[in-house]
């Protein structure tokens, strides 16, 4: 069963970069059945996309964040990262890595399974 | 970006309720459209895509339907493991987007 767990620091200063590594198990990160992503939450509300990554490298990024957002890939360690520039406070937010499913028989595609999330807080 | 939004924001049910929550998406997105309940303090769970298509292990009290720009999420019977925010998704077009969630809560 695949299982993702997010790790990272939970307290970053103001303008400086948020980073956060997701570490897959139970499965390969290079299966083509999945892009792999970050997915955020503020406090009290709603979910937003930030960007995908497939295992080839190949990246998708929200275009209201594209300018601060870094995903990479690493797959000898089944890892994927984010790196979030020039923070502020209202990046302060629950951030989970996701598996974006995409079967091969279906033009459908959803978000299973998640991490746990891990809280960042953005403040001095 | 397609802009997704959830009726009503919050509903008070009881036990046994049948509830229904609306999503609407502001273009055509077919069938596009993936359901998630989330509980305090956890991830979101997946429990419809394909707008409809059930995914494994989730009861089936719940159900999803719709096509286009409007659609359903059913629960038959509610159940007290039931009372949490509900998110729809659409997944015809990146940037994937949410609507804002459907809390529901005890009456």
């Amino acid at each position: 069963q695949l299982q993702l767990q997010e790790s990272g620091p939970g307290l970053v200063k103001p303008s400086e970069t948020l980073s956060l590594t997701c570490t897959v198990s139970g499965g390969s990160i290079s299966s083509s059945s999945y892009y792999w992503g970050w997915i955020r939450q503020p406090p009290g509300k709603g979910l937003e996309w930030i960007g995908s990554i497939y295992y080839s490298g190949s990246t998708y990024y929200n275009p209201s964040l594209k300018s601060r957002v870094t995903i990479s890939v690493d797959t000898s360690k089944n890892q994927f990262s984010l790196k979030l520039s020039s923070v502020t406070v209202a990046d302060t937010a629950v951030y989970y890595c996701a598996g974006r499913v995409v079967p091969a028989a279906s033009l459908y595609n959803w978000f299973d399974p998640w991490g746990q999330g891990t809280l960042v807080t953005v403040s001095s | 970006d397609i802009q997704m939004t959830q009726s009503p924001s919050s509903l008070s049910a009881s036990v046994g309720d049948r509830v229904t929550i609306t999503c609407r998406a502001s273009q055509s997105i077919s069938r596009y459209l993936n359901w998630y309940q989330q509980k305090p303090g956890k991830a979101p769970k997946l429990l419809i895509y394909g707008a409809s298509s059930l995914q494994s292990g989730v009861p089936s009290r719940f159900s999803g339907s719709g096509s286009g720009t409007d659609f359903t999420l059913t629960i038959s019977s509610l159940q007290p493991e039931d009372f949490a925010t509900y998110y729809c998704q659409q997944s015809y077009s990146s940037p994937w987007t949410f609507g804002q969630g459907t809390k529901v809560e005890i009456k």
